[in-house]
């Protein structure tokens, strides 16, 4: 696609349900990142793919937090347990790889996530 | 944790005046990058400068990195009210491919 993708823009749910958000990013990006934030607050980092594998998870909150990307394309975060705390826009990113350093990230638009 | 922190956290100036936002880091870095969001949009990148450059422009922007006081910052000439967004920072580390970690941000408002 033309840019990155996330759905849904929009997710309302109950505390204690289970919530997917996907991201697709653009066509040949092999790095991809969830991102997650408050209002009034910069992005804060989740979690990093490079290809299939998770390169860095140390933003997890904790472990009711997983994110896959099985074929190195598509990534879904899955939050389990859904609670008030974890309202927030959820953003994802991707870029291309380099070895040397971290090059210009492309965000999608977010899902905004809230828990009643 | 957010490594690189805006000052000031909110600016209101009047259109056709420059604008200037400052950002502080706290590790080494291979280098800083700017980005725009507009309210409930995703961030856009605006620019990026490497740890061993001092000065970068693109456009209207010019940016500027000081690594020895681990500082930067962007310069918006002859703001616009479509300048108006908040505008952040963030950093990579001195370690090959690293995510990225953003600051607060700065809410910039230009007034027509």
């Amino acid at each position: 696609g033309a840019g990155v993708s996330q759905t849904p823009s929009n997710k309302v749910t109950e505390k204690g349900k289970y919530v997917e958000l996907r991201c697709d990013p653009i066509s040949g990006h092999t790095a991809l990142y969830w991102y997650r934030q408050s209002l009034g607050q910069g992005p804060e980092f989740l979690i990093y793919f490079q290809g299939t594998g998770a390169a860095d998870d140390s933003g997890l909150p904790n472990d009711r937090f997983f994110a896959v990307r099985p074929e190195g394309s598509v990534s879904t975060l899955k939050i389990q347990r859904t609670e008030r705390g974890d309202s927030a826009v959820y953003l994802c990113a991707s870029s291309l790889f380099r070895v040397e350093d971290t090059g210009e990230l492309f965000f999608g638009e977010g899902s905004r996530l809230t828990v009643l | 944790s957010q490594q690189g922190e805006e000052d000031p956290q909110a600016l209101s100036i009047q259109e056709g005046e420059n604008a200037t936002m400052n950002c502080s880091y706290k590790t080494s870095i291979n280098n800083l990058q700017w980005y725009r969001q507009n309210s409930g949009r995703g961030l856009v990148h605006l620019i990026l400068i490497r740890s061993n450059e001092r000065e970068k422009h693109s456009g209207r922007l010019r940016v500027t990195l000081d690594t020895s006081k681990k500082s930067s910052s962007l310069l918006i000439t002859a703001s616009r009210a479509a300048d108006t967004a908040s505008y952040f920072c963030a950093t990579d580390k001195n370690s090959g491919n690293t995510p990225l970690v953003f600051g607060k941000g700065t809410r910039l408002s230009v007034i027509a």
